[in-house]
């Protein structure tokens, strides 16, 4: 099993250029989420989706957008990007567990760059 | 959000040693985990402790939780230099949307 999988892993934008960063899970993961890390900032959610056709907003969610239309994918979408974007960009999953200790599971990162 | 917060931000042992990360929190936890990142990787779950765990064991790692003091220590005993990563801590609280709060991380450097 490939686990989770992030497409692209590098990328570099110029200002107010868009794009969609791709994330698919094999593990039939009904949770999906999408973080930033960045310098001395840890890991901001963005937006996270708690099954097929759902999504809500994370910590940071303002200038992105998500959508999860099928169950293994969750997109995450920049429609104008800026340099306060430029950061590390992590896809996660995890499955609902009993007294809600479910546990994530990481892609290997999206290095955006927006000029 | 809460976040946890680790102390020290960066550590540099000997191989052999042992290495001790805390972290605090601000409110009420459901649980708290450790991750470690290795440079340019993801994140991957090492330790999860609930709320009413004040011990856990996995391998060469301890994780201890002090709600009354909403603080937990992840030690790493015997140290190789594959330990040497990033490890953070995160919360999941007991309110509001129950999403993983992540701190900033501790950076541990293993010298063979």
């Amino acid at each position: 099993n490939a686990g989770v999988t992030q497409t692209p892993k590098f990328r570099v934008l110029k200002t107010g250029q868009s794009m969609t960063l791709l994330c698919a899970q094999d593990m039939n993961h009904e949770y999906m989420y999408w973080y930033r890390q960045d310098p001395g900032m840890g890991l901001r959610l963005i937006h996270y989706s708690v099954g097929e056709g759902t999504t809500a907003k994370g910590e940071v969610p303002d200038g992105y957008n998500v959508s999860r239309l099928k169950k293994q994918n969750f997109l995450l979408g920049l429609e104008s990007a800026a340099p306060s974007q430029t950061s590390v960009y992590f896809c996660a999953s995890s499955q609902p567990q009993p007294q809600r200790s479910e546990k994530l599971f990481f892609g290997s990162g999206t290095q955006l760059s927006v000029l | 959000s809460q976040q946890g917060e680790e102390d020290p931000q960066a550590l540099s042992i000997q191989e052999g040693e042992n290495a001790t990360m805390n972290c605090s929190y601000k409110t009420s936890i459901n649980n708290l985990q450790w991750y470690r990142q290795n440079s340019g990787r993801g994140l991957v779950h090492l330790i999860l402790i609930r709320s009413n765990e004040r011990e856990k064991h996995s391998g060469r790692l301890r994780v201890t939780l002090d709600t009354s003091k909403k603080s937990s220590s992840l030690l790493i005993t015997a140290s190789r230099a594959a330990d040497t990563a990033s490890y953070f801590c995160a919360t999941q609280s007991l309110y509001g949307n129950n999403r993983l709060a992540f701190g900033k991380g501790n950076q541990v450097v293993v010298i063979p």
